[in-house]
């Protein structure tokens, strides 16, 4: 059974700290992953992608890679309460599997 | 920017009634996706569609489902007698040929 699980919150982050979202998943084989942001009501968007081991970042999220542990991360930093939705975590196995979802609460 | 279109944005239908909902991929897509959200719950992989045949379905995607690219633009989901469990959101997502998928806003299916 392929799985990805993530803690399903939520996480409460004052405005303007770090906000840190994990991620593990099953199945050694998957290559690509992915984070997506969903507000409610709303269809999932693409946050990041990441590929290699290691971190990649833009603007002020850093996603972190780690093959050999199976383990996904998202780091939002100098966080808004409009970065407040679901955070998903998608892992490509010829198709996405999907985590269930941190729901993410930045406080003023 | 290009996006997915999804028709239509609510959909109510009575149980045991077809019903198809409606994606306009991104024009230049190859591959084109649907999953679908029950309330509350995580999102899942329905089927996957390449070079007009499905490439992958998931167990969900049984014989009351199927797809359909009848023109250049439009792929089509039709549900053929709907059950109260098939309440959910549907997304169409479509990619190039990398692997980074573009989500439609979703079609909310409610039967009665």
């Amino acid at each position: 059974q392929k799985e990805v699980e993530q803690n399903s919150g939520p996480l409460s982050v004052p405005e303007g700290a770090i906000a840190s979202l994990n991620c593990t998943y099953s199945d050694r084989v998957s290559q690509s992953f992915f984070w997506y942001r969903q507000y409610s009501g709303k269809s999932p968007e693409l946050i990041m992608s990441i590929y290699s081991n290691g971190d990649k970042e833009d603007g002020r999220f850093t996603a972190q890679l780690n093959k050999a542990s199976q383990y996904v991360s998202l780091l939002i930093r100098d966080s808004q309460p409009s970065d407040s939705a679901t955070y998903l975590c998608a892992v490509n196995l010829r198709q996405l599997i999907w985590g269930a979802g941190t729901k993410l609460i930045i406080k003023p | 920017e290009p996006e997915v279109t999804q028709t239509p944005s609510h959909q109510v239908t009575q149980m045991g009634q077809e019903v198809i909902l409606r994606c306009v991929p991104i024009s230049n897509h190859l591959y084109f996706y649907w999953y679908r959200q029950i309330l509350g719950q995580k999102v899942e992989f329905l089927v996957s569609f390449y070079n007009n045949e499905i490439s992958e379905k998931s167990e969900i995607f049984d014989d009351q489902f199927s797809v359909e690219r009848p023109d250049g633009s439009n792929f089509t989901l039709k549900i053929r007698s709907t059950k109260l469990e098939d309440s959910a959101m549907y997304f169409c997502a479509s990619r190039a040929l990398l692997d980074i998928q573009y989500f439609g806003a979703g079609t909310r299916l409610s039967v009665l």
